[in-house]
């Protein structure tokens, strides 16, 4: 069975830092291409960043560019994202998802609030 | 970045059918095709056809997804009760890098 299970959210204050990770089980870890995508709260799916599988070569989108990074290792079967300087539209739930030809297997999520 | 365009919502009686849509361009679900998620409120969004308009195992026939250029839909056939959610396309975009997903279509089912 698939599992992808994301820890490390919280409240951050404005200009601070944070870092997600995600454990995945259940496949071939080392073998997808795995992508963050987040939901503010009450609003639709935006995707984050991604990154193939041996992680040499990584996607971001153009809000998070810069501040954000992405990154795996493959002998633990997990999943990064390290998130700098951090606003307030920062705020959603991040999931860790798979990518089999679609992003087809998700998270359930961790919250990230940044506030002052 | 430029999304997927989805009608905001649908309102369809129970045991009748929804046809949901999704337009892209050349970039994404015309050259990439479309995914279709299903998301229930407090959940994480479950995928219910790949790009490539098949079903994952588990995943009831009353769900078909089709394409026709760059507008993807999706048919929900004996409306149920528990089909009322949100309900999102995604695609891969060529000249973006990166996933795009359609607004999302929250489908009431009267």
């Amino acid at each position: 069975e698939v599992q992808l299970v994301e820890s490390g959210g919280g409240l951050v204050q404005p200009g601070g830092s944070l870092r997600l990770s995600c454990e995945a089980s259940g496949f071939s870890f080392n073998s997808l291409s795995m992508t963050w995508v987040r939901q503010a709260p009450e609003k639709g799916l935006e995707w984050v960043a991604t990154i193939t599988p041996d992680g040499n070569v990584k996607y971001y989108e153009d809000s998070v560019r810069g501040r954000f990074t992405i990154s795996r290792d493959n002998a633990r079967n997990s999943l990064y994202l390290q998130m700098n300087s951090l606003r307030a539209e920062d705020t959603a739930v991040y999931y860790c998802t798979r990518e089999a030809g679609s992003i087809d297997y998700w998270g359930q999520g961790t919250l990230i609030t940044v506030s002052s | 970045q430029a999304g997927l365009t989805q009608p905001p919502s649908v309102s369809k009686g129970l045991r009748q059918t929804a046809t949901l849509t999704c337009t892209g361009n050349s970039n994404n679900v015309g050259n990439q095709g479309a995914a279709w998620l299903q998301q229930h409120q407090g959940h994480p969004p479950k995928l219910l056809s790949y790009k490539n308009d098949d079903r994952p195992s588990g995943i009831s026939d009353r769900f078909s997804a089709s394409r026709s250029g760059n507008t993807a839909s999706l048919t929900i056939t004996g409306l149920q009760p528990e089909d009322e959610a949100d309900y999102y396309c995604s695609s891969w975009d060529n000249s973006l890098s990166g996933w795009v997903f359609g607004g999302g279509t929250k489908l009431t089912v009267l």
